[in-house]
């Protein structure tokens, strides 16, 4: 079970919006910035967007992260069908020593 | 640009121990500040942080949940980090993924930035 949750699956049509949520508690998404990662099958996780909401160079602008509180967002807007991939929220955890957490993943699929 | 690459054995007995490579090019292990991270991920399922190693000085952390089974190290002779997991289990299989953990120098968050293309490890 992870430490950050989100949803198991999400899905739009080509040109819509869509929103993956990812919650977490005060030691973690409270207290330190949050950064998403995209993965497609078979290969490496690749980082999507850093410190709630900058993109890397590269990644277009129709991603984009927030965080509010204990929550954060990935919203994908215009979706295309290259879109579709798994995505994986992640933090770093007070609790104990330290660790970074990861949320489950979202599956993202364009109908 | 930095790249990273995993090597070792596909396959590993239980209760003996894993080791795998992750070979740096295009930076300095020691250089810049960065921990070098490895991550696995059972096949189908998410991503779990294994530990981690300082460029500047070799400092460690590593997640709790591994119970102290998981050593991380640098060669800063041949750029490579690598990982030792003790005891392993068939819980152990997993794509194992190094990754550089880059701290922006504004912020001082930090983030994985680049990732090697992982390894499959089964423990068998």
């Amino acid at each position: 079970q992870s430490v950050l949750t989100q949803p198991p699956s999400a899905s739009g049509t080509p040109g819509q919006s869509v929103i993956i949520s990812c919650s977490g508690s005060s030691s973690d998404i409270g207290t330190n910035a949050v950064h998403w990662y995209q993965q497609f099958p078979g290969t490496a996780p690749k980082l999507l967007i850093y410190s709630n909401s900058e993109r890397p160079s590269g990644v277009p602008d129709r991603f984009s992260g927030s965080k509010s509180g204990t929550s954060a967002s990935l919203a994908i807007s215009g979706l295309q069908s290259e879109d579709e991939a798994q995505y994986y929220c992640a933090t770093w955890d007070e609790r104990l020593t330290g660790s970074w957490v990861f949320g489950g993943g979202t599956k993202l699929t364009v109908l | 640009q930095v790249h990273l690459q995993e090597s070792g054995p596909g396959v590993v007995k239980p209760s003996q121990t894993l080791s795998l490579t992750c070979t740096v090019s295009g930076d300095s292990i020691t250089g810049g500040g960065y921990f070098w991270s490895w991550i696995r991920q059972p096949a189908g399922r998410g991503l779990q942080w294994i530990g981690r190693i300082y460029s500047r000085g070799g400092t460690t952390n590593y997640n709790p949940s591994l119970k102290s089974r998981a050593t991380i190290s640098m060669d800063t002779s041949t750029n490579q980090f690598s990982l030792e997991l003790t005891s392993v289990t068939a819980a152990d299989t997993a794509v194992y993924y190094c990754a550089r953990d880059f701290i922006d120098s504004r912020t001082y968050w930090d983030y994985f930035d680049s990732w090697g293309q992982g390894a499959l490890v089964t423990v068998s």
